[in-house]
């Protein structure tokens, strides 16, 4: 099976701009999450989604969003850039399951790399 | 809330010898507890899990965990390291919200950078 596919794995954005990123899971997955990773901050959860539907969302500001098609793949905008969103945004995908305690791991793709000048 | 701490943030081993990375993992409820590795700009791979069983878990690339529930502990552990097993490793749990089982969030530890000399 393929896996998690990121594009672009790299871009340069500026101050105030806007970006989407998207991710395409592995076949059969219908859990897609982000996290951010930043040399201060670590990996922090940004949102998951599942069958289309945001399940839950990290302490982010409302300027980062995202959506999940039907298809499963999945994009994450981030609005008004700034500065301190220079990070690798991870995308990772799940068999998961729509209740219960899942004990799925997550896999995660190459990640996105974004510059904000 | 889930958390873990990796208490060690670079460890050194010599090609050959064991090497360990430690965890510490603080929850409500039972644990679901993970180990991935990070190579020079790329994502992290999976390399093992402890849901409930064996408290030696065994993984992939020659990888084992060993849960202790009471030291809190899953700590990694390579019988033989090789200078290819360097890079960022971490520890995560799967976190849990009252009434909202199913989603899927790992909180991760702050990493351990292993340098595995030759």
């Amino acid at each position: 099976k393929a896996g998690v596919t990121q594009t672009p794995r790299y871009l340069i954005k500026t101050r105030g701009q806007q970006v989407t990123l998207s991710c395409s899971p592995i076949s059969g997955h219908r859990s897609v999450s982000w996290y951010q990773q930043t040399p201060g901050q670590g990996l922090q959860f940004l949102f998951e989604y599942f069958s289309e539907t945001q399940r839950n969302k990290g302490n982010f500001p409302g300027r980062f969003s995202g959506r999940q098609f039907s298809n499963s793949r999945s994009e994450m905008n981030v609005s008004t850039l700034e500065l301190g969103d220079s990070a690798l945004y991870l995308c990772a995908s799940s068999l998961s399951s729509s209740g219960g305690y899942s004990s799925y791991e997550q896999y995660f793709g190459p990640g996105t790399r974004l510059t904000v000048t | 809330a889930q958390s873990v701490a990796q208490p060690e943030d670079q460890v050194n081993v010599a090609e050959g010898n064991p090497l360990t990375v430690k965890c510490t993992y603080s929850v409500s409820g039972n644990p679901y507890l993970f180990w991935y590795v990070q190579y020079p700009n790329r994502g992290l791979q999976f390399l093992l899990k402890y849901i409930t069983g064996d408290n030696l878990v065994k993984g992939s690339y020659g990888f084992e965990a060993e849960f202790n529930k009471s030291q809190t502990s899953f700590h990694l552990k390579k019988p033989s390291a090789l200078v290819s097993d360097s890079a960022l490793y971490f520890c995560a749990v799967r976190d849990v919200e009252q009434g909202n089982t199913g989603f899927q969030k790992l909180v991760f530890g702050t990493g351990t950078r292993l340098l595995v000399s030759p």
